[in-house]
C-alpha cells in the first residue's frame, strides 16, 4: 500500500540556519515524488517535482530509492519560508493518477 | 488566468443541512479530485473522477456525493451536514500527460 509519513508535525529554525522536512514513502512501483507548500490559508502550490530535478525558492529535494526518501532542504532558512509543508507521492501505476498526502510539516523560521 | 474556481470562499452551515461546493476548472484537466484537509492529518480524498462521466470514491466518502456531467465541473455535495464534516474543503485538478496537479483555494466549511 502507498504512505507517505512526514515524522515531523512542527519544525522551528532560525534565519539563516539549514533545514531539512523529513519525507519517507513507502510504494511498490516506481513513485512520483512532490512537495507542495501552503502560505498561511491559501491554496497548496507545487514547490518541486522529483523527476524535473530543479531548485525552487532555494529549496531542493533528491529521491532516495534505497531509503525511499524524499527530504526537502534549504541551507539557508528565510522567514518567508514559514509555511506547511506536505510531501505527496504520485501513483502513476493506476489509472487514477491521484496524490497521496503526508500529514505536513509546520516550518517556523524566527527572525 | 487558467486555474479552479471553487465557491464558496467560506461557509457556516447547520447541522443535517445539504450543501453543494462548487468547483470549476479551465484547463481542460481529466482528472479532478476533492480533498479534505484537517490539522494533523494532512489532505485526504475524497472523490475523484478520472474523466466526464466518471466517479469514483477515495478514502472518505461517507455522506459527500459527487458528479461529473462536463470536464470543467466537479460539485461535492453534502446531503446531511454533520460537525464531523467541519474542515476545509480543497478541489484539484491534474493532466495526466504531464503530471501536474492544480489545486483550488478552498473552502473552508463550518458545520454547527
Amino acid at each position: 500500500a502507498q504512505r507517505v509519513t512526514q515524522p515531523e508535525k512542527l519544525l522551528s529554525v532560525f534565519k539563516g540556519a539549514p533545514v531539512e522536512l523529513k519525507c519517507n514513502y513507502s510504494y511498490s512501483g516506481s513513485p512520483e515524488l512532490f512537495w507542495y507548500v501552503q502560505y498561511s490559508r491559501q491554496r497548496l502550490q507545487l514547490l518541486l517535482r522529483h523527476i524535473s530535478r530543479e531548485s525552487i525558492k532555494g529549496f531542493t529535494a533528491d529521491l532516495n530509492k534505497g531509503e525511499t526518501s524524499f527530504h526537502l532542504k534549504k541551507p539557508f532558512a528565510q522567514e518567508e519560508d514559514s509555511a506547511m509543508y506536505y510531501c505527496a507521492l504520485g501513483d502513476r501505476g493506476s489509472t487514477l493518477g491521484r496524490l497521496y498526502f503526508g500529514r505536513g510539516t509546520q516550518l517556523t523560521v524566527w527572525p | 488566468i487558467a486555474g479552479i474556481t471553487q465557491a464558496p470562499t467560506s461557509q457556516i452551515l447547520a447541522a443535517g443541512r445539504r450543501m453543494t461546493l462548487r468547483c470549476t476548472q479551465d484547463m481542460r484537466h481529466n482528472a479532478m479530485y476533492w480533498y479534505r484537509q484537517d490539522l494533523g492529518l494532512g489532505l485526504r480524498l475524497i472523490h475523484y473522477s478520472n474523466t466526464a462521466g466518471t466517479t469514483g470514491k477515495g478514502e472518505v466518502p461517507d455522506g459527500y456525493s459527487v458528479s461529473r456531467a462536463n470536464t470543467d465541473d466537479f460539485p461535492l455535495t453534502l446531503a446531511s451536514a454533520v460537525p464531523s464534516q467541519t474542515s476545509v474543503y480543497f478541489c484539484a485538478s491534474s493532466d495526466r500527460r504531464t503530471g501536474g496537479y492544480t489545486f483550488g483555494s478552498g473552502t473552508r466549511l463550518t458545520v454547527v
